[in-house]
């Protein structure tokens, strides 16, 4: 089965400042990646999936972006912080060789990042 | 488009008694559906999930859910109450290619 980890776990930056999460996954090759993001009080809110390397799809315009530059490795970035980025933000995956609907995403433990 | 409407942004029930968390959904296609538990500062679990199979679903730690398309409702219950299920529960759809739209989540709260 599928093990995905995120780090840093928690972060405290100031506005203005970039921003780096990393996003690993073991046990699955050529998975499904996505960026979720959850605002104090909201729900989750897809940001990007990559169903590739080097494949990214963005779900809402920001001013944050991501990355996979390889098969099991999703990063999401920032070049300047706002305080609107603060939040919990989740990777999860779909492992490979499922198709449509039917498929169950797999979340990581998630980072704590608060803006200041 | 697919959507899904979670009835009660929070629930109290007292430990041992039954739990009832509701939620409708509307899709395009013939859906999967599943709940999700997330406690304080952790990343989501997967409780359960529908796929078209049975339309009862049994789920872990004793969570079940029913699937009624002509009510459009996959409500989530467990017959008993524990202290350890206080937490944030999300219903969610999945639409082609594996995107997920999810609730705005339920926060149940157990009291002894």
């Amino acid at each position: 089965s599928q093990t995905i980890h995120q780090w840093p776990a928690t972060l405290v930056q100031p506005v203005g400042s970039p921003l780096s999460l990393e996003c690993t996954v073991e046990g699955t090759s050529n998975p499904n990646l996505y960026w979720y993001r959850q605002a104090a009080g909201r729900g989750l809110q897809l940001l990007f999936y990559s169903v590739g390397i080097g494949q990214i799809s963005s779900e809402v315009p920001q001013n944050l972006s991501a990355s996979r530059p390889q098969d099991r490795q999703f990063i999401l970035s920032s070049k300047k912080l706002l305080l609107s980025d603060s939040g919990f933000y989740l990777c999860a995956c779909k492992p490979s060789g499922s198709q449509g609907t039917r498929d169950t995403q797999y979340f990581g433990p998630g980072t704590r990042l608060t803006v200041l | 488009a697919q959507s899904v409407t979670q009835l009660d942004s929070h629930v109290s029930v007292s430990e041992g008694t039954p739990v009832l968390l509701r939620c409708n959904y509307s899709s395009s296609y013939s859906p999967s559906l599943f709940w999700y538990v997330q406690h304080p500062n952790k990343g989501l679990q997967l409780l359960l999930k529908y796929t078209s199979a049975a339309t009862l679903v049994k789920g872990i730690n004793g969570f079940e859910a029913e699937f009624k398309k002509s009510e459009t409702s996959f409500h989530l219950t467990k017959p008993s109450a524990h202290m350890s299920d206080a937490a944030e529960y999300f219903c969610v759809v999945s639409s082609l290619w594996g995107k997920l739209q999810f609730g705005a989540g339920t926060q149940v709260v157990v009291t002894p």
